[in-house]
């Protein structure tokens, strides 16, 4: 079955202690991107990647790290998480630069 | 900048009404264009989509849209909502952006919530 797969879920840290968000996709799906979901600002690009070892930065990039060392996988990685992270973060993946994105099921982050 | 304004952020409907909602971007040239649902508790899920050709769209679950250029509108439709169609409704707009070739831009979102 053709999926993006995000892990974990559901996540509850602290302020400062470094945590990493995985996304895989099994479409062999060149194109990646991280959003963030927050009320009333509908969702957010954070981060994009257009092949193995090309990412760049998307509308709010500060606070996050991404790298695409395989082309399945795409993680999220947050060095100092802070409580204004506090989101629903969605990994999502497409064969085109401009096609239909796919999306995971949603990571739910809470920073205390 | 592009942007993409969804104008209905909170629509309340009865079972069997008619739903229209609406969305416009600010990009001028060509653009493809986007409806995702998102169920509670989902993942985001592709309605439906417009690359070009015939600019009245049909997506799953009876839903259409209509892509009209001179507007730079592309709304969403319905002739008949049922209760299960209540989630939140996102327009995206993917467009060139800077250096970008893959920005997908998306809308506030609108809450549909249909009673039974």
């Amino acid at each position: 079955e053709a999926q993006v797969t995000q892990n974990p879920r559901y996540l509850i840290t602290v302020t400062g202690k470094k945590l990493t968000v995985t996304c895989s996709q099994n479409m062999n799906h060149e194109y990646m991107s991280w959003y963030r979901q927050d009320p009333g600002l509908g969702l957010r690009q954070i981060y994009y990647s257009m092949n193995v070892e090309v990412t760049d930065k998307g509308d709010v990039p500060e606070g996050y790290k991404v790298s695409r060392k395989e082309k399945r996988n795409f993680p999220l990685i947050l060095e100092s998480p802070s409580p204004n992270q506090t989101s629903l973060y969605f990994c999502a993946s497409s064969s085109t630069p401009r096609g239909e994105q796919y999306f995971g099921p949603g990571t739910r982050l809470t920073v205390t | 900048a592009q942007s993409v304004s969804q104008h209905n952020h909170h629509v309340i409907l009865s079972e069997a009404a008619s739903l229209e909602l609406g969305c416009n971007y600010s990009y001028g040239g060509t653009v493809n264009l986007f409806w995702y649902v998102q169920y509670p508790g989902q993942h985001l899920q592709l309605l439906l989509k417009y690359f070009s050709g015939d600019p009245l769209v049909k997506g799953i679950k009876g839903f259409e849209a209509e892509f009209i250029k001179s507007k730079f509108s592309f709304n969403l439709r319905k002739p008949s909502v049922q209760w299960s169609d209540t989630a939140e409704y996102f327009c995206a707009v993917n467009a060139p952006y800077g250096g970008a070739t893959n920005k997908l831009i998306f809308g506030t979102g609108t809450l549909l919530a249909v009673q039974p």
